[in-house]
């Protein structure tokens, strides 16, 4: 069936980057996944599509500090020179026939 | 820019119909390619998928929900709409709609609205 895990937390200090990963359920790491960000009390926000090769298309205005990668049946979202409004929840998403799923997200702490 | 707004009432009475109107502004909801989707998310929990309708009409549902789901586009008034029966308290979530580009990845959401149900 296909799923997707997430660490529940994550933490890394002001300036320095961090690398979040969603692992794709086995049977299914050629598939390509998105990674939406959700600001405290706000609605989600469309970060990226991964593809299984690694490479990667952004939303509209991302910044360039966010950059996706894999590796097998992980999907990463990496964010550089981490800022304090990138502490949010961060969710994978991927897709079959017929069927969206989401990851159980990923709650990051700017220390 | 293609803006999405969730509309409906923020109250249901347990057993009763929910009813959600996301209305599409800055585009056409016609618009081959995309299709258009409803996401829940229950206080301080994860991203839950309702379903997807297509541009051609086709509609997908979440098994978990399917016996109580409908989702139905108004070309005429460039919405889509989410219907939930038989609601009890744990449907007391906020409700998502976003747009889904070539139905892979939604990549315009709604703002979110929360809706409680209670007598």
């Amino acid at each position: 069936q296909l799923a997707l895990t997430q660490s529940p937390s994550a933490s890394a200090s002001l300036g320095a980057s961090v690398k979040l990963t969603c692992t794709l359920s086995s049977g299914h790491s050629s598939y390509a996944i998105a990674w939406h960000q959700q600001q405290p009390e706000k609605g989600p926000r469309y970060l990226m599509k991964v593809n299984s090769d690694g490479s990667h298309s952004k939303g509209d205005g991302i910044p360039d500090r966010f950059s996706g990668s894999s590796s097998g049946a992980e999907r990463y979202l990496t964010i550089s020179s981490l800022q304090s409004e990138d502490e949010a929840d961060y969710y994978c998403q991927t897709w079959g026939t017929g069927v969206w799923v989401f990851g159980g997200g990923t709650k990051l702490t700017v220390l | 820019q293609l803006q999405l707004q969730e509309s409906g009432p923020g109250l249901v009475k347990p057993s009763e119909t929910l009813s959600l109107t996301c209305t599409v502004s800055g585009g056409s909801i016609s618009s081959s390619g995309y299709y258009w989707g409803w996401i829940r998310q229950p206080p301080g929990k994860g991203l839950e998928w309702i379903g997807t309708i297509s541009y051609s009409g086709s509609t997908y549902y979440n098994p978990s929900l399917k016996s109580r789901v409908t989702i139905s586009v108004d070309t005429s008034k460039n919405q889509f709409s989410l219907r939930l029966s038989s609601v009890t308290a744990a449907d007391t979530v906020t409700y998502y709609c976003a747009r889904l580009v070539e139905g892979d990845v939604f990549d315009i959401w709604g703002q979110g609205t929360m809706v409680t149900v209670s007598s």
